[in-house]
């Protein structure tokens, strides 16, 4: 079956660095995409989202970019903060299909 | 934070008893979810709900049953909890009418040990 994944699964950053979190994906109709951050005992926590007929889009000090053609999805987070350390996943859904989650990539950000 | 609350958080038990998880929504959602979440898998959807009284089984259903009665509660129950279903359950939520699509805001999760 086809699956959602992540290319890292640790990440370590310099406190004020930016963050690339990467995903891929194989379900090529797949329309929507969502990135979560999961801190340490707590539930997953939306931080933003894309449907396939955006390339990006743009929150608060983040960034998701979505490349359909090599079926990619980044998460770029701007000067990343101590309180952003956290496990990032994706999540890809297509239309009347259950959502799929990937395992998560930890992100540390070092003082 | 979305109106999700999930009770109890922790419980420990042993194989062969039964277990129910609440998960209870303030947002008035049409759609409700159980997931799964264990080391190095994503979360893994037990089963939904659509509706009051409408239900159906996610990718893991098996050894699960879910009730909703109410719109703002969903109900997972073990009916005979074993040792493979140790895990941290979360409730999610979701509104949009074409749900598969939409957003999903999740519970603070329930940390459940079957010893």
């Amino acid at each position: 079956g086809e699956s959602v994944g992540l290319h890292l699964p640790t990440l370590s950053v310099q406190e004020g660095d930016n963050s690339i979190i990467n995903c891929a994906y194989s379900n090529s109709a797949s329309d929507y995409f969502i990135w979560y951050k999961q801190e340490s005992g707590k539930g997953p926590q939306f931080i933003i989202d894309i449907r396939s007929n955006m390339d990006k889009r743009q929150g608060q000090r983040v960034t998701v970019l979505l490349n359909k053609t090599v079926k990619h999805l980044s998460l770029q987070i701007a000067a990343t903060q101590p309180g952003d350390s956290a496990v990032y996943f994706c999540a890809e859904n297509e239309y009347n299909n259950d959502m799929r989650f990937g395992a998560g990539t930890r992100l540390t950000v070092k003082p | 934070d979305a109106g999700i609350t999930q009770s109890p958080r922790h419980k420990v038990t042993e194989t062969g008893t039964p277990v129910t998880l609440r998960c209870h929504q303030t947002e008035n959602h049409r759609y409700m979810y159980w997931y799964r979440q264990d080391p190095g898998h994503g979360l893994r959807l037990i089963h939904y709900s659509y509706g009051v009284k409408d239900t159906d089984k996610g990718e893991v259903s098996d050894g699960y049953s879910v009730s909703r009665s109410k719109t703002e509660d969903f109900l997972l129950t073990l009916e005979s909890a074993t040792s493979s279903q140790t895990s941290v359950y979360f409730c999610a939520i979701s509104e949009d009418e074409r749900a598969w699509a939409d957003t999903q805001y999740f519970g603070p999760g329930t940390r459940l040990t079957v010893l």
